[in-house]
């Protein structure tokens, strides 16, 4: 299966800052996608970024608040724009191999706003 | 829409118990369904991958079925370890992308 590094693995930002994250995978893939997992609660869906087009966001979730870039296909970043304490969360990243291996995830950047 | 729902939320047991997590979602057309460990504060850690063909797959002392039909999936864990402490997840696969369960946090002590 494949290899994700993320980093930071957790920061702690001053409201109104942005933070920038990133993943890069140890092999070529299409997709990458961009969860957030708020204190308590399962993983949401933020976007999913292909090489080359935009990344498409799904709902609740806007290009102006979390940019994302894909400028190859071991690579993405995601930024947490103007950032406020409600956007302190565990952030992942995640392929997707194939029915035979499945989804893997990045190890997680931990966000703490102040 | 697909919901993803498990039972319990969390799990105090002893070591050396048998374990059953549960996990159900209510549209049945899912490609296949993936079980995930994470620890506190941690990225996933992929436990098991059941292909929408298959029934069940085992590993170790973890085995996952998967019934369809009745839109259910089922992680038994044999003779529990403190190791296992953990949130387990279960995940179906949409169309293009996973769609999580609630999650059951589970706390074996010794």
């Amino acid at each position: 299966s494949a290899v994700i590094s993320q980093k930071p693995s957790r920061d702690i930002c001053q409201r109104g800052t942005s933070l920038t994250i990133q993943c890069q995978v140890d092999s070529q893939v299409t997709m990458m996608f961009w969860y957030r997992q708020q204190p308590g609660q399962s993983l949401t869906l933020i976007a999913t970024a292909n090489q080359g087009s935009e990344a498409t966001y799904e709902s609740g979730f806007v290009i102006d608040k979390f940019p994302i870039s894909r400028p190859n296909l071991t690579f993405s970043t995601l930024t947490v724009s103007n950032m406020s304490p409600e956007d302190s969360s565990i952030y992942l990243c995640s392929v997707e191999r194939g029915s035979n291996y499945g989804y893997t995830f990045g190890s997680g950047t931990r966000l703490t706003v102040v | 829409k697909q919901e993803v729902t498990q039972i319990p939320a969390a799990l105090s047991v002893p070591e050396g118990e048998n374990l059953v997590l549960n996990c159900s979602f209510t549209d049945s057309a899912i490609y296949n369904l993936q079980w995930f460990r994470q620890d506190p504060g941690k990225g996933l850690t992929s436990l098991l991958l059941i292909q929408s063909s298959q029934r069940e797959q085992t590993s170790g002392r973890l085995n996952a079925s998967l019934d369809k039909s009745s839109g259910r999936s089922t992680l038994y864990i044999a003779a529990s370890q403190p190791g296992d402490s953990a949130t387990y997840l279960c995940a179906v696969w949409d169309t293009d992308k996973l769609i999580f369960g609630t999650g059951t946090r589970l706390q074996v002590f010794p």
